[in-house]
């Protein structure tokens, strides 16, 4: 099985800062990464896509990229509505796992 | 608009099953498969499998396997989840979630259920 790695496993930021999020995959996965949001009792939300493509709807802060095992998110611009749990996940082989999440909580 | 509506919190003895359904609606039930992701308290995402609702074929994690059944109904746009053997460590929400598969060949969950909630517990 692909394991994921995300780091770190919580960050804390303040409204505005620029946030970046890195995952890694145990062998090369290609670009065949996602990227999800889950805020607390809700279910995860797709951001991007095939590492680097942005959901429809999702804000234009945010952004992917990386390719093979290193793979980053970034928030250009941390917004009071983005501080909630990020999630990768490997869409290359089954099992299709998900990195441990992210917290970015508030300063 | 793409809706997956899920059965409503359960809580069972160890050792008995428990069956979580996932109604689709708003799509073509049968032109997309269904994944399964499990979130125990205070953890994260964990893949237990996905089905192909339109000739029943699944693929489930290693970890899982034997203990879980994932099935259709096609006329019903329902797909299933049943795990067997509970115990304490399976109390988790879970999740259905559609899989779009894009031309280049590249899958994401694009759309969720609310998650159920099962809890083990004696």
């Amino acid at each position: 099985d692909i394991q994921m790695t995300q780091s770190p496993s919580s960050l804390s930021a303040s409204v505005g800062d620029r946030v970046t999020i890195t995952c890694r995959a145990s062998q090369s996965i290609s670009s065949s990464l996602n990227w999800y949001q889950q805020k607390p009792g809700k279910a995860p939300k797709l951001l991007i896509y095939v590492a680097s493509s942005l959901q429809s709807g999702v804000p234009s802060r945010f952004s992917g990229s990386g390719s093979g095992t290193h793979f980053t998110l970034t928030i250009s611009s941390l917004q009071p509505e983005d501080f909630a749990t990020y999630s990768c996940q490997q869409s290359y082989s089954t099992p299709n796992t998900f990195g441990g999440g992210t917290k970015v909580e508030i300063k | 608009q793409v809706q997956l509506v899920q059965s409503g919190a359960e809580v069972k003895r160890p050792g008995a099953s428990v069956k979580v359904s996932c109604k689709a609606s708003g799509y073509m039930f049968t032109s997309y498969y269904m994944h399964w992701v499990r979130q125990a308290p205070g953890q994260g995402l964990e893949w237990m499998g996905v089905i192909n609702p339109s000739g029943g074929s699944t693929s489930y994690s290693r970890k899982y396997q034997g203990r879980v059944t994932m099935t259709r109904d096609t006329s019903r746009s329902t797909v299933y989840m049943e795990l067997s053997s509970l115990r304490s460590e399976d109390t988790a929400v879970y999740y259905c979630a559609r899989v779009y598969h894009s031309s280049e060949g590249e899958a994401f969950l694009d759309y969720w259920g609310q998650g159920t909630l099962v809890t083990v517990s004696s």
